[in-house]
């Protein structure tokens, strides 16, 4: 298996435009996650799935930020309309079940100017 | 929800010396303790993970401690090298919250030649 792949890499977009973050899974992977990563907040939590079902996503900032899981294979994160401080790095995660090691994409690094 | 604290924030130590690294949890159900080490500009990775029904697991140069009854757990570094200086971020997991897996919030270690 290729791993937890993300795309884009890198993104830079201008304010008030919509973003797509999209994050294909390990395959046979029920857990799937959303973080982002700042200095100033570290590791944040946004959103987790299990099977295709949103699980918790009282990390998500605002209404500004949306996240769907279609199939068990592919997941999106949207912004939208995006702002300045959404910029950060955004990891995806999956791993087989709950309490075991998960599996992180390489990110795609946000800006917004 | 489980809350998990990590200290310190920073850790400068000579090479060949050790790093300590601690962790709180508050949810006593939390079963599954990992620690993932980031290095610069990449995705975070699991170096070593421990459950509840253990005390100690070690794995070469690191060893993770767990005292349930504290509710903390620990990092241990020995023999510091240059390779090792990284953000390390601990997280614990609950079945009592779907196995959430949220993160402390790291600690950058500095291994100084």
């Amino acid at each position: 298996d290729a791993g937890v792949i993300q795309s884009p890499r890198h993104e830079v977009t201008e304010m008030g435009q919509e973003v797509t973050l999209r994050c294909k899974p390990i395959s046979g992977h029920d857990y799937l996650f959303w973080y982002r990563q700042t200095m100033m907040r570290g590791l944040e939590l946004l959103i987790y799935f299990n099977n295709n079902v949103p699980i918790d996503d009282s990390g998500m900032p605002e209404d500004r930020f949306s996240a769907k899981m279609p199939n068990a294979s592919f997941s999106t994160l949207k912004i939208q309309p995006s702002e300045p401080r959404d910029s950060a790095v955004y990891f995806c995660a999956s791993s087989p079940w709950g309490n075991t090691e998960a599996f992180f994409g390489q990110g795609t690094r946000l800006t917004v100017v | 929800g489980e809350n998990v604290e990590q200290h310190p924030s920073t850790l400068s130590v000579q090479e060949g010396d050790s790093a300590v690294i601690k962790c709180t949890y508050s949810d006593s159900a939390s079963n599954y303790f990992p620690w993932y080490k980031q290095e610069l500009g990449k995705r975070p990775q699991l170096i070593i993970d421990i459950r509840s029904n253990v005390g100690e697991k070690k794995d070469q140069r690191i060893a993770v401690t767990l005292n349930k009854t504290a509710k903390h757990f620990s990092l241990h570094i020995t023999e510091t090298q240059p390779e090792d200086s990284a953000v390390y971020f601990c997280a614990a997991t609950s079945p009592s919250n779907d196995y959430k897996l949220s993160f402390g919030a790291g600690t950058t270690v500095t291994v100084r030649a």
